[in-house]
């Protein structure tokens, strides 16, 4: 699998804007980037994916490198709710046995009110 | 809808002793997933399980096993439980999409070994 390379904690006031990085220069050219985050005592919590172009949902935004070779996450106003650990996750074409996520030790995000 | 629930919450076992973790999936989702994760880790890919066939497994011993029922509810069982067997297991239940694929997990389930 390839590997993704996050910072290991981040801290942002709320109500500002949050730029969460990942590098994945080994990805390959059909692997899509996933993110997923994990609050507090919860299981992991789909955000937000894509393949090329920067995508946009309710919950956050995702710029992707032209290269591919890293993305960022963007919340475009932290809340306290936003206080989770946030995992970048590449995900391969599937292929029989093989539609795992493999996740890192992510980034663990601190909100400061 | 429904989402992904996972009993019990909280487990305590002693070394050697079997366990049997139980998730029922959303509605509508046909594939199951298994991760552990223990404490400052992310999750780890145990196996996983599409219209009841085991379909994909990581680097785990035999001892860990499960089952994906017609509803598609699932269980995973752990067989002479070690120390090390402590963590927290986490289900997913999704609906097989390829890479737009999204996993919905359950808040878990912490299994503690003495």
């Amino acid at each position: 699998d390839a590997k993704t390379t996050q910072p290991n904690s981040m801290e942002s006031n709320e109500e500002e804007p949050v730029h969460l990085p990942c590098n994945h220069s080994t990805i390959s050219g059909t692997d899509y980037i996933h993110w997923y985050r994990q609050l507090p005592s919860q299981g992991p919590e789909y955000v937000i994916h894509g393949l090329t172009s920067n995508v946009n949902n309710r919950m956050a935004s995702l710029a992707i490198a032209e290269d591919r070779k890293s993305s960022t996450l963007i919340l475009h106003r932290a809340t306290l709710r936003d206080a989770a650990v946030y995992y970048c996750i590449l995900r391969a074409p599937p292929n029989f046995g093989n539609e795992k996520l493999t996740f890192g030790t992510g980034t663990r995000l601190t909100i400061i009110p | 809808e429904t989402g992904v629930t996972q009993s019990p919450t909280h487990l305590i076992k002693t070394r050697g002793q079997q366990v049997t973790l139980r998730c029922s999936s959303q509605s509508g989702h046909n594939t199951v997933s298994w991760y552990q994760q223990a404490l400052g880790q992310g999750p780890q890919f145990i196996f996983q399980y599409y219209r009841e066939e085991e379909n994909g497994r990581g680097n785990f011993p035999p001892r860990f096993s499960g089952l994906q029922f017609p509803n598609y509810s699932s269980e995973l069982n752990v067989n002479a439980l070690e120390l090390d067997d402590s963590a927290l297991y986490l289900c997913a239940s999704s609906q097989r999409q390829g890479p737009n694929e999204k996993l919905f997990f359950g808040s878990g389930t912490q299994l503690s070994v003495l």
